[in-house]
This record gives structure tokens, C-alpha cells and sequence, in this order.
């Protein structure tokens, strides 16, 4: 079946490094994706989204990647700071759906002293 | 600014019990959701509405559970007789163009 997915759990980077949060896609049709940041006992929070139109989006310190021909999607954050802890969901589109949807497994990011 | 608000935070009830969760979305968003998050897993879709009825709904979104817009700013979600399997965070979302808005969540837990 069509899967959104995480490639790593878990993430730990040194504050001021950057981080890179990877996700693998299977949905071709998929026309839009989205990064969510969730912090411990809230709701997710949009950071960033890209259009399957697009390879390449930048937002203030996060960059959105789109490789539609490896279903690939990362999110660059530079300048990682304690306040960027938290769990990182990709999401999906499907082109066909009305607006549904479909989250990856999420990855934590533990930022380092 | 604007913003999804859910009530109650943490709502407990004993298994078999119904339960309604509410929300409120930003006011002028057409396009409603509901998604549950089971501790530690993915968050899972439920339900969409749209221009009063549902315009999606996954396999999780059985005979159990039923939405509503009771008037002009309220959605709810309503599950009759809660299961165990139940427990979840349930989260309320607006949309605004693509943009999905997410409300705090409603921790439910089924004793």
C-alpha cells in the first residue's frame, strides 16, 4: 500500500549545526507535502510546505528538498537551537484525495548543549 | 492571531461511555478535520467536512464515531461506546488554501 515514512527515529545535533531530517514517500501521486514540528503534548505545528511542482523551498532557517524521482523529501534546519527539539512529521497529499493527509512515522530531533 | 482551540485537554472515561470532543476552528476556514495520534505512532486521519457533511473518512472512521457542526463555530467529534483501543490524542484541524491548522489536542483515555 502507499506509505509516507521516516528514515531515522531519532536525531542528535550539537546547537548551531545544521540538521537534516530525511523522509521517503511511496505515493507518486502525492501532489503536496508538508513538514510538521510537534513539541510534547501539542498539536502538529506547520513549518514548512512544497508543491510537487517544485524541487527546492526556503522558509526563515528551513530549506524543503523535493526529489520526485527518488520519492524523497528532506528538511534542512540551519542554525539548529534548543527550541528546535521536537518530533518532525512529513505529510502527504494525494492528489486525488479532498485535502487528506497522510503522516510519516516522525523523527525526533534532540539538539545538543 | 487566530487559532483551533479543543476542549477538554484530557478527557477520561470508562470503556463503553460516549464521549464528544469539541473544537473550535478559525472562523473563517471552510474545511474541517479530525486526526488521532495513538502514543508514540503516527498521527492517523479520521474524518473531513465540508459544507456541512463528511467529505472523507478512513477505515478507523467506523459506525462508532460521528461529526457534527451544532452551529456556526463548534465541530465534534462524538464516539458512542469508547474501546480501550480508543485512547489517543485526537486532534481537531482548519484549512486554510493548503495550509492545515492544527489545535492542541484532546488527550482521551479509555479506562
Amino acid at each position: 500500500g502507499e506509505s509516507v515514512g521516516l528514515h531515522l527515529p531519532t536525531l542528535s545535533v550539537q546547537e548551531g549545526d545544521n540538521s537534516i531530517i530525511n523522509c521517503a514517500y511511496s505515493n507518486s501521486a502525492s501532489d503536496y507535502f508538508i513538514w510538521y514540528k510537534q513539541e510534547s503534548g501539542k498539536g502538529p505545528q506547520f513549518i514548512i510546505d512544497i508543491r510537487s511542482n517544485m524541487d527546492k523551498r526556503q522558509g526563515q532557517r528551513v530549506t524543503v528538498l523535493l526529489n520526485k524521482t527518488v520519492k524523497h523529501l528532506s528538511l534542512q534546519i540551519a542554525a539548529t537551537q534548543p527550541g528546535d527539539s521536537a518530533v518532525y512529521f512529513c505529510a502527504e497529499r494525494n492528489s486525488g484525495s479532498a485535502r487528506q493527509l497522510t503522516f510519516g512515522s516522525g523523527t525526533q530531533l534532540t539538539v545538543l548543549p | 492571531e487566530p487559532e483551533v482551540t479543543q476542549t477538554p485537554s484530557h478527557q477520561v472515561t470508562q470503556m463503553g461511555q460516549e464521549v464528544i470532543l469539541r473544537c473550535v476552528p478559525i472562523s473563517n476556514h471552510l474545511y474541517f478535520y479530525w486526526y488521532r495520534q495513538i502514543l508514540g505512532q503516527k498521527v492517523e486521519f479520521l474524518v473531513s467536512f465540508y459544507n456541512n457533511e463528511i467529505s472523507e473518512k478512513s477505515e478507523i472512521f467506523d459506525d462508532q464515531f460521528s461529526v457534527e457542526r451544532p452551529d456556526g463555530s463548534n465541530f465534534t467529534l462524538k464516539i458512542r461506546s469508547t474501546k480501550l483501543e480508543d485512547s489517543a490524542m485526537y486532534f481537531c484541524a482548519s484549512v486554510e488554501g493548503y495550509e492545515q491548522f492544527f489545535g492542541p489536542g484532546t488527550r482521551l483515555t479509555v479506562l
